[in-house]
């Protein structure tokens, strides 16, 4: 499988301020990455999709000008929490897709605290 | 809502048990996926079975799907201390374009 990168691997911030995220694909060029978010004891919830070199398709109920993702190249997607606030701290995941498009990747997550 | 739910929330067993999880969705799929997640990790890939594939085996796993009762399963055989995480079940839906909507999850708790 996809071997996937993320970085930070923690970050804390205070209220207010951005966040950047990087996302990975090491080992193949991924055209399509996934970012989720996970509340502690809870599933994930996908947030968007990302396609390179095209705009992120956002779910519903997510911001997409408070969540900026950017998928500038085949290996590195990035989303960017502007404004955090303490309701932003989660747990965020992106996935990239296999070459069949099925099986999805997962990095190994990031987590946000905002104090 | 088309999430997957799991049962049981949580199980917890003895090494060298069996351990069995369940997923049921709503909608029409293309696959049904199994996940494992280590506390505060991200997500490993276990298994995929497609819609038309009814049992699929890899190692001490065996997964079923019964797309007529829209329900999946999950075995781990001789289970080990190693095997405590949470395992989620994710569906990819007809016309969803390869997104995946997530179970609740099972966390599964194996002592030694």
């Amino acid at each position: 499988g996809a071997v996937v990168s993320q970085h930070p691997s923690w970050v804390i911030c205070k209220s207010g301020t951005s966040v950047k995220i990087e996302c990975r694909s090491l080992d193949f060029q991924a055209t399509t990455m996934f970012w989720y978010r996970q509340f502690p004891k809870q599933s994930l919830m996908l947030m968007a999709t990302s396609n390179e070199g095209s705009k992120a398709t956002y779910e519903q109920g997510v911001e997409k000008d408070k969540f900026l993702i950017n998928h500038a190249s085949l290996t590195l997607s990035t989303l960017t929490v502007t404004s955090a606030h303490p309701e932003d701290s989660s747990f965020y995941i992106c996935s990239v897709t296999g070459t069949e498009g099925e099986t999805q990747y997962f990095g190994p997550g990031t987590r946000l605290l905002v104090l | 809502s088309q999430q997957g739910e799991e049962d049981p929330q949580a199980l917890s067993i003895q090494e060298g048990e069996n351990a069995t999880m369940n997923c049921s969705y709503k909608t029409s799929i293309n696959n049904l996926q199994w996940y494992r997640q280590n506390s505060g990790r991200g997500l490993v890939h276990l298994i995929l079975i497609r819609s038309n594939e009814r049992e699929k085996h890899s190692g001490r796993l065996r997964v079923t799907l019964d797309t007529s009762k829209k329900s999946s399963s999950l075995l781990i055989t001789a289970s080990r201390a190693a095997d405590t995480a949470s395992y989620f079940c994710a569906t990819d839906f007809r016309g969803s374009n390869y997104k995946l909507t997530f179970g609740k999850g099972t966390l599964l708790t194996v002592n030694p």
